[in-house]
């Protein structure tokens, strides 16, 4: 079984609608929780942070269930430019080595 | 300010070359960090440098990748006769110092084995 397990997709979304990415992990001593962006060809880039108590950044809201160990990213009112691959990443190795998922793909049409 | 940046971006070699990737991270950086990631796959972590010393190698796949930090700056992977296998993008990472600091991923190098 894999440490951090996502649909890879692709979803496939008309602009404006609201997309959710789920995401879970079997290292119950993970620490930290992040989602990433990765656009095709580029380096992944932090998207943000992810707390129990959830949280929210413009349009896109994240939320953590420790005892589920379970992630989530919540993306409203989708755009074009959101199109890209969404990977799910936890802080594991005593807090220093990021464990990504394979990534879910998204892509926003007109 | 600069990002991390990595050279070459691209490499192709052959089969049972030598090959080495270098990363320059942050200024100010302790923590680098390398990363391959294979078509499809998320970024698997291969090494962790805290300063000149690494403090986590357990990702290296074996032992024909090594990788040096000699004066905990600018850090090179090197990987001794080359695999197809091999063929990946190579990321490189840095942060502050370490642990939960946001890591900072600097463009990869693809290589290709011929």
């Amino acid at each position: 079984r894999k440490e951090v397990e996502q649909d890879p997709g692709p979803f496939n979304v008309p602009e404006g609608a609201t997309v959710a990415f789920n995401c879970t992990y079997s290292n119950s001593a993970s620490q930290s929780f992040f989602w990433y962006r990765q656009d095709c060809r580029k380096e992944p880039k932090l998207l943000m942070s992810v707390y129990s108590s959830g949280n929210e950044d413009g349009r896109f809201t994240a939320q953590l269930n420790r005892a589920s160990q379970y992630i989530s990213l919540l993306i409203r009112d989708s755009k074009l430019s959101d199109s890209a691959t969404y990977l799910c990443v936890v802080l594991t190795g005593g807090g220093n080595k990021l464990t990504f998922g394979t990534g879910t793909q998204l892509k926003v049409e007109l | 300010g600069a990002g991390v940046s990595q050279t070459p971006s691209n490499k192709v070699t052959e089969k049972g070359k030598y090959v080495e990737l270098r990363c320059d991270p942050i200024s100010g950086h302790t923590a680098l960090y390398w990363y391959r990631q294979s078509l499809g796959q998320g970024p698997e972590f291969l090494i962790y440098f805290q300063g000149t010393g690494a403090a986590d190698d357990s990702g290296l796949p074996n032992d024909r990748f090594f990788a040096v930090r000699p004066e905990g700056s600018v850090s090179t992977l090197k990987i001794q006769r080359t695999e197809r296998g091999d063929s990946a993008m190579y990321l490189c990472a840095s942060s502050t110092t370490g642990g939960p600091d946001t890591q900072y991923f600097g463009p990869g190098t693809r290589l290709t084995v011929l």
